[in-house]
């Protein structure tokens, strides 16, 4: 149990392009997913906390209009990265969380998702 | 001071043998802890989860936890080669359930 896809797994993309990753709880419900991500050697860095129909919230810094978060149901989350720059290239985690009555009242993380800007 | 703080290592341990790592945080509200294992180029795995004080057994791991002192640990017993990963301290606190990390500590099993 507590499964959480991602796809795609890695992207290669053109400056100024956008880019959508999806994020998926398989076997749970997912009241609440996070998006984090992380540059080669640190440590994890989160970006937003998004709750199932409404809107995201946004930590300290990154900019809601750049990562669109769109958590429409409770097994899907997309995080779009627009206008992406070679800047924006990192290692993109998503996780999920159920209901506090859940047995899966824990994060699980996705495999990640490696994005190169060009 | 950071709020979840870990010895970066490595933390060179013999195969066989048990491998400590520790963790220690600054929020007395802190009320569930948790270790994540991360192999290079790969997404955290969640291993233990802890959340009142005392032991947690689970296979070869058992984390401890104090929150008198504030500190967690992770013992990894007959440590494997297979172990050598980044082991990630996080912590999340009663009001909300963001994880908050540690940055981590390096570990390699020496065959």
């Amino acid at each position: 149990g507590a499964v959480v896809s991602q796809h795609p797994s890695w992207v290669i993309c053109k400056s100024g392009t956008s880019v959508k990753i999806e994020c998926r709880s398989l076997d749970f419900q997912a009241t609440t997913m996070f998006w984090y991500r992380q540059f080669p050697k640190q440590s994890l860095m989160l970006m937003a906390t998004s709750n199932e129909g409404s809107k995201a919230t946004y930590e300290q810094g990154v900019e809601k209009d750049k990562f669109l978060i769109n958590h429409a149901s409770l097994t899907l989350s997309t995080l779009t990265v627009t206008s992406a720059h070679p800047e924006d290239s990192s290692f993109y985690i998503c996780s999920a969380r159920g209901s506090e009555a859940s047995s899966y009242n824990e994060q699980f993380f996705g495999p990640g998702t490696r994005l190169t800007v060009l | 001071q950071k709020e979840v703080e870990q010895n970066s290592g490595p933390l060179s341990v013999p195969e066989g043998a048990i491998a400590s790592l520790n963790c220690t945080y600054s929020d007395r509200v802190s009320q569930s802890f948790f270790w994540y294992r991360q192999y290079s180029g790969k997404s955290p795995e969640l291993i233990m989860s802890i959340y009142s004080n005392g032991d947690k057994e689970d296979g070869r791991f058992t984390a401890q936890l104090n929150k008198a002192s504030q500190y967690v640990s992770l013992l990894i017993r007959d440590s494997q080669p297979s172990d050598s990963a980044t082991y990630l301290c996080a912590v999340t606190k009663a009001a909300g359930n963001k994880l908050t990390f540690g940055g981590g500590t390096r570990v390699l099993v020496k065959p």
